[in-house]
């Protein structure tokens, strides 16, 4: 079965740091495009991040440029996002996703960016 | 950033008839190599995006018949032959010809 299964959401302070991980399973994660889509009830789905087969392409949405960090570890099949100084406007539902041979989403994990 | 815009953002639907949902890109969507990446997600209330055409109307693995794309340049649509219960939920339209990529607002569709 194809999966996804992200982690490390959770409350922070305005300023603080946390680092997103996804797990995927059931298909070749080397040969798949990744990325980080996120989602809020005001803004509606955001792209975040994208990340290319071997890491050598990465895109960031221009308002965590300087941020955040997206990366992956092909050994490991997984995916991360550093996110740095994080704002309110952060708060979201963060999703992977992968593209190509396998296109699924995860289920998501909650930021909540709050003093 | 190419904005993408939804109409109608509710849809109230009679079992068994169709439904159409329009999205309308900022500019072209057709890239340098000559492809058209706009994609079509739908949300069950609860669960996470799932993709259900890319590249204007090729259906993804599984996506039933009743399920179509079409459209061109900056207009395209969605459409949904006999609407059915399971199909309830949000439909966004997405663009991946240019970074970043986009979303349309969503269309809510729902059982009258």
């Amino acid at each position: 079965e194809v999966q996804l299964v992200e982690s490390g959401g959770g409350l922070v302070q305005p300023g603080g740091s946390l680092r997103l991980s996804c797990a995927a399973s059931g298909f070749t994660f080397k040969n798949c495009w990744m990325s980080w889509i996120r989602q809020t009830p005001g803004k509606g789905l955001e792209w975040v991040a994208h990340i290319s087969q071997e890491g050598s392409y990465i895109y960031y949405v221009d308002s965590v440029k300087g941020r955040f960090t997206i990366s992956r570890d092909n050994a490991k099949n997984s995916l991360y996002l550093q996110m740095n100084s994080l704002r309110a406007e952060d708060s979201a539902v963060y999703y992977c996703a992968s593209w190509g041979e396998a296109v699924t989403w995860g289920q998501g994990t909650l930021v909540t960016v709050s003093s | 950033d190419v904005m993408m815009t939804q109409s109608p953002l509710s849809l109230p639907v009679t079992l068994g008839q169709p439904a159409s949902i329009s999205c309308r890109s900022s500019q072209s969507l057709v890239n340098s190599d000559g492809n058209t990446y706009l994609n079509w997600f739908q949300q069950r209330p609860g669960q996470s995006p799932r993709r259900l055409i890319y590249e204007v109307s090729k259906r993804d693995s599984g996506v039933p018949d009743r399920f179509s794309g079409s459209g061109s340049g900056t207009d395209f649509t969605l459409k949904i032959s006999r609407v059915e219960a399971e199909d309830v939920g949000v439909y966004y339209c997405m663009q991946s010809s240019l970074w970043p990529h986009t979303f349309g607002q969503g269309t809510k569709l729902e059982i009258k």
